[in-house]
């Protein structure tokens, strides 16, 4: 399996323009995360999905963000209109899941790079 | 307060000696504890996994968890310059669904 991919890697926009990140997690897990990095923050969860659905968003730091998962091989996070503030290095990872857990690790793409000028 | 607490340095040590990353945190619910480590530009990896409380050893790597005073650990042995990178602890209980809950990380260079 090649793993976690995200695109782009590198992501440069101009304030208030839309940026869509991309990502598809390794096959077969069950659950897909999205984090944000800073040096500041450290690295903050977004948003959780299990089997496609929504978990806990309670991190997606306004409207600006949203976030889906049309198919159990891909999810996008936008953030319309970007804003300078929101560069990061942005990674999705994924979980095989399941309740009880049975395995706990989680695996990380490459991250996106965003910059927002 | 944050659920989980690291201390984000950074650390820098000659080559050779023992290093030791800490966490502590405060959700007595917490029950796997991880080590992930990412290099400059890179995905968190994973590194160290410890269930409940206890030490597991992987050869240089040794990781500690203390339930009771809610203080996780993770010692490097003979430290090389490709140890140099970011550490970050990661936690999770069983009845939180999937979700990590993941310290800020620690900056460790290894001079040679």
């Amino acid at each position: 399996d090649a793993g976690v991919i995200q695109s782009p890697r590198h992501e440069v926009t101009e304030m208030g323009q839309e940026v869509t990140l991309r990502c598809k997690p390794i096959s077969g897990h069950n659950s897909l995360f999205w984090y944000r990095q800073t040096m500041m923050r450290g690295l903050e969860l977004l948003i959780y999905f299990n089997n496609n659905v929504p978990i806990d968003d309670s991190g997606m730091p306004e409207d600006r963000f949203s976030a889906k998962m049309p198919n159990a091989s891909f999810s996008t996070l936008k953030i319309q209109p970007s804003e300078p503030r929101d560069s990061a290095v942005y990674f999705c990872a994924s979980s095989p899941g399941g309740f009880p857990i049975r395995n706990t690790e989680a695996f990380f793409g490459q991250g996106t790079r965003l910059t927002v000028v | 307060q944050k659920e989980v607490e690291q201390d984000p340095g950074p650390l820098s040590v000659p080559e050779g000696a023992i290093v030791s990353l800490n966490c502590t945190y405060s959700n007595s619910a917490f029950q796997y504890f991880m080590w992930y480590r990412q290099y400059s530009r890179k995905g968190p990896e994973l590194l160290m996994y410890t269930y409940s409380s206890g030490n597991k050893e992987d050869g240089r790597f040794t990781a500690q968890v203390d339930k009771s005073s809610k203080y996780i650990s993770l010692f490097i042995r003979d430290s090389q310059p490709s140890d140099s990178a970011t550490y970050l602890c990661a936690m999770r209980a069983s009845n939180t669904g999937n979700q990590f809950y993941f310290g800020t990380g620690t900056s460790l260079t290894v001079i040679p």
